[in-house]
């Protein structure tokens, strides 16, 4: 699996947009990108998740640009609920391997 | 609820002594993962079974671990003669079987954290 980069904080204004970066420039044409998010004492939560295209879906939108080496998950209104550990990470669409690698992931604070 | 069960929530071991941490998969979910999350670090990968079968367990230390999920009842995570080490959050997944150029993601259970005096 790629080996994912993300910054170690970032802080967003509550209602604003939140853009969370990662570079993926390892990652292999059958690898997906995966978003999930921690928040304290809680399991990960599954975000979103794409390939090539841009995805979009009820909790945030995934830009993936064209050369599959970084992504951006956009928030596109934070809440102070979305105060979280933002992990990026990748997983191959095929074969036995399935397991999910996470870094130290992105502390999002969203502030009132 | 239908997500991803864990139990118990919180385990308190002595030294020396035996963990069993169950996870029931949710719903039509024949997949399940562990990792662990050792204090202020990222899930580490332990194993990945389905049904009756370990498929990956490269991330499983090589001894004292042990992972089942069989035909009936929950996937249990043991841990013999644990030690301070062994102190984390253990977090289970699950997924559908996983299809071929598809990809369902994993769902995660809010974890066992096991604290080992």
């Amino acid at each position: 699996d790629a080996k994912t980069t993300q910054p170690p904080s970032m802080d967003c204004a509550e209602g604003r947009a939140a853009n969370l970066p990662c570079n993926h420039s390892t990652i292999s044409g059958n690898e997906y990108v995966y978003w999930y998010r921690q928040i304290h004492s809680q399991g990960p939560q599954y975000i979103i998740h794409g390939l090539k295209n841009n995805e979009t879906n009820e909790m945030a939108s995934l830009i993936i640009t064209e050369d599959r080496k970084s992504s951006t998950l956009i928030l596109p209104h934070a809440t102070l609920r979305d105060t979280a550990v933002y992990y990026c990470t990748s997983l191959v669409s095929s074969g036995s391997a399935r397991q999910l690698t996470f870094g130290s992931g992105t502390q999002l604070t969203v502030l009132p | 609820n239908a997500g991803v069960m864990q139990n118990p929530r919180h385990l308190v071991r002595r030294r020396g002594q035996e963990a069993r941490l169950r996870c029931s998969p949710m719903k039509g979910h024949s997949h399940v993962y562990w990792y662990r999350q050792l204090p202020e670090e990222g899930l580490k990968f332990m194993v990945y079974l389905q049904k009756e079968n370990i498929i990956d367990e490269s991330g499983m230390p090589k001894e004292r671990f042990s992972a089942e999920f069989p035909k009936e009842g929950p996937s249990i995570l043991r841990i013999q003669q644990v030690v301070r080490g062994d102190s984390a959050a253990y977090f289970c997944a699950s997924s559908p079987k996983p299809g071929w150029g598809s990809n369902q993601p994993q769902h995660f259970g809010d974890g066992t954290r096991l604290s080992i005096l």
